[in-house]
Parts: structure tokens; sequence; C-alpha cells
């Protein structure tokens, strides 16, 4: 069936690294969205991506959209603390949600 | 404005019980969806509603139902419960359904002894 897998599973990082979470999907999207989940929360919106190509930015967070719609990648510049929580993507077109990446950040 | 709101916050249950999960969604949104997320995965889709109709299904068993109301509030029915279906059951609403942001309620935990 369809899957939307996410690399890595896991990280942690020393504050002020930068991180890196990778989405693939098996087929191509209309779009991707992408959602941030602190532990013990819910997930909370982070961003929208339509286009092919599409980058995006918000703060030290780089969303990107690959040409072919089928896999996206999500970049953060400098972590913080703040930053933690487990990010997943998310195939608008089936419902489905990536297998999600946790990060940690070890000040 | 309120956020979506979930009801009840926690919920024990034993094997073979039936429960209903309840879910007022942001004011103005019309498609409310629902998700069961076992600890340490993603957000498995179960149902999307929409004016009332249902406009999706994930793949669980016929034990799960759901229903929108007029007022747009819906509810989970969970029949026959099992160990299995342990988890933090999520609502979703946006303002109409396919491609719209999700905005998420705090969700219900489920524990089924």
């Amino acid at each position: 069936g369809q899957q939307v897998m996410q690399i890595p599973q896991y990280q942690h990082v020393q504050e002020g690294e930068d991180f890196t979470t990778y989405c693939n999907s098996s087929t191509t999207l209309s779009n991707i969205q992408w959602y941030k989940q602190r532990p013990g929360g819910h997930p909370v919106f982070l961003i929208q991506l339509v286009k092919s190509g599409e980058v995006k930015k918000q703060k030290r967070l780089t969303f990107q959209f690959g040409e072919a719609k089928k896999n996206s990648s999500l970049h953060i510049t400098a972590t913080q603390t703040t930053d933690v929580g487990t990010y997943f993507c998310h195939n608008t077109d089936k419902l489905i949600f990536g297998t999600g990446t946790r990060l940690q950040v070890f000040p | 404005d309120a956020g979506v709101t979930q009801s009840p916050t926690h919920l024990i249950k034993t094997r073979g019980q039936q429960v209903t999960l309840r879910c007022s969604p942001i004011s103005g949104h019309k498609s409310v969806s629902w998700y069961q997320q076992v600890l340490g995965q993603g957000p498995q889709f179960i149902f999307q509603y929409y004016e009332k109709e249902e406009r999706g299904r994930g793949n669980f068993p016929d034990r799960f139902s759901a229903r929108q109301f007029p007022n747009y509030s819906s509810e989970l029915n969970v029949n026959a419960l099992l160990l299995g279906d342990s988890a933090l059951y999520l609502c979703a609403s946006s303002l109409v359904p396919g491609g719209e942001k999700l905005f998420f309620g705090s969700g219900t935990q489920l524990s089924v002894l």
C-alpha cells in the first residue's frame, strides 16, 4: 500500500548543530504538509508545499519539495532546545502521515 | 477563539467494552478527521467527515464508526474494544477537506485493559 517514509527515524544533536529530515512517498503528491509534535502534545501545522521544486523558509526552518513531487525535506539551521519533538510529513491526497523523525537536542 | 476540543482527555476501558469520543471543531470549520496514534508512531487516518457526510475512511475494522452532527461536532465510536485499541485518538478540523491545513485537538488517551 501507499507509504510515506521518513529518515532518519531518530536523531539527537548538540544545540547549534543543523538537522535534516527527509520524506519519501511511493506516489506523486499534489502537495505536502509538515507538522511538529512536541513530546506529550499534538501535531501542529508548520507549512504546506504545492509546487514542484518549491522552497520555503520560516526563520531557521527550510522546507523543500522535490522536482518530481515525490519527496520533501525539512532542514533546521542551528538547532535549539525548543526544536525538540517529532516532525511528520503528511500526504494530503491520502491523509497519510509519514513515519516521523524524532529530534532530540542536547544543550 | 477556542481551538479544537476533545473529550474526555483520558479514558480507561476493559476489553469488549464500547467507547465514544467527542470532538468540537474550530468555529467555522466544517471538516473533521479522526486519527489513531500509537506511542512512537505517526497518526493513522481513521475517518474524515464533511458536511455530515463521510468523505474518507482509513484501514480500520467495522468496529470503528463515526458521525458528524449539524453543528459540525463529531463522535468516534469503537465497539468490542481490544487491547490493541489503546492509543491517543486525535481529532483534527479544517475549513474544508482536501489539502487544507489541519488543526488538532489535544486528543483522548484511551487505555484498554
